[in-house]
């Protein structure tokens, strides 16, 4: 079942600027995950948010979390054409892998 | 290199014929699980193992079939494959108790 929803389904944006994407979720969660996936590749993991945490950094990623929104949001900083890839919010009930649950995802176009 | 394995990468089939898409491991990860992924859908969850001779159903199980003989393999059985199974499949694979997938590359099927 699909827990989180990504919005916008696709953002595009020139090289250097900064990407927001956003993740709303419908359950109480123990954490939240966000994933990359290169067009036609697997998944790759960047970040976990626990559900006691607001925010976090990795590099030019920052993730906030709102959990009395039941929302979250990623940010790119100085964006660069290879952060071009579909980006998807995954949601954790309990913190085990097991019950990861995706959303749909958003496509993101950095313009050279 | 640490990593998950599929094959076939890609495979175009006809409706009824039996085919396996295996799914390999190196990293000793207990939990493994198979996913696919279509258009304006997201990733949904086939099927998952806790750990060895332990399996369970996600949320689409219908038409597939799995098993875990091994640690390290986790083959994706399609007894009777239908058009409606054409689809991009994931396996990806975590150590207990860990929140972060691994994912292999994905397999891209076509059911004629």
């Amino acid at each position: 079942s699909q827990q989180g929803e990504e919005d916008p389904q696709a953002l595009s944006i020139q090289e250097g600027e900064n990407a927001t994407m956003n993740c709303s979720y419908k359950t109480s969660i123990n954490n939240l995950q966000w994933y990359r996936q290169n067009s036609g590749r697997g998944l790759v993991h960047l970040i976990l948010i626990r559900s006691n945490e607001r925010e976090k950094h990795s590099g030019r990623l920052r993730v906030t979390l709102d959990t009395s929104k039941k929302s979250s949001s990623l940010l790119i900083t100085a964006s660069r054409a290879a952060d071009t890839a579909s980006y998807f919010c995954a949601t954790s009930t309990s913190g085990s892998a097991r019950q990861l649950t995706f959303g749909s995802g958003t496509q993101l176009t950095v313009l050279p | 290199e640490a990593q998950v394995t599929q094959n076939p990468r890609y495979l175009i089939t006809v409706t009824g014929k039996k085919l396996t898409v295996t799914c390999s491991q190196n990293m000793n990860h207990e939990y493994m699980s198979w996913y696919r992924q279509d258009p304006g859908l997201g990733l949904r969850q086939i099927y998952y193992s806790m750990n060895v001779e332990v399996t369970d159903k996600g949320d689409v199980p219908e038409g597939y079939k799995v098993s875990r003989k091994e640690k390290r393999n986790f083959p994706l059985i399609l007894e009777s494959p239908s058009p409606n199974q054409t689809s991009l499949y994931f396996c990806a694979s975590s150590s207990s108790g860990a929140n972060v997938l691994t994912f292999g590359a994905g397999s891209r099927l076509t059911v004629l």
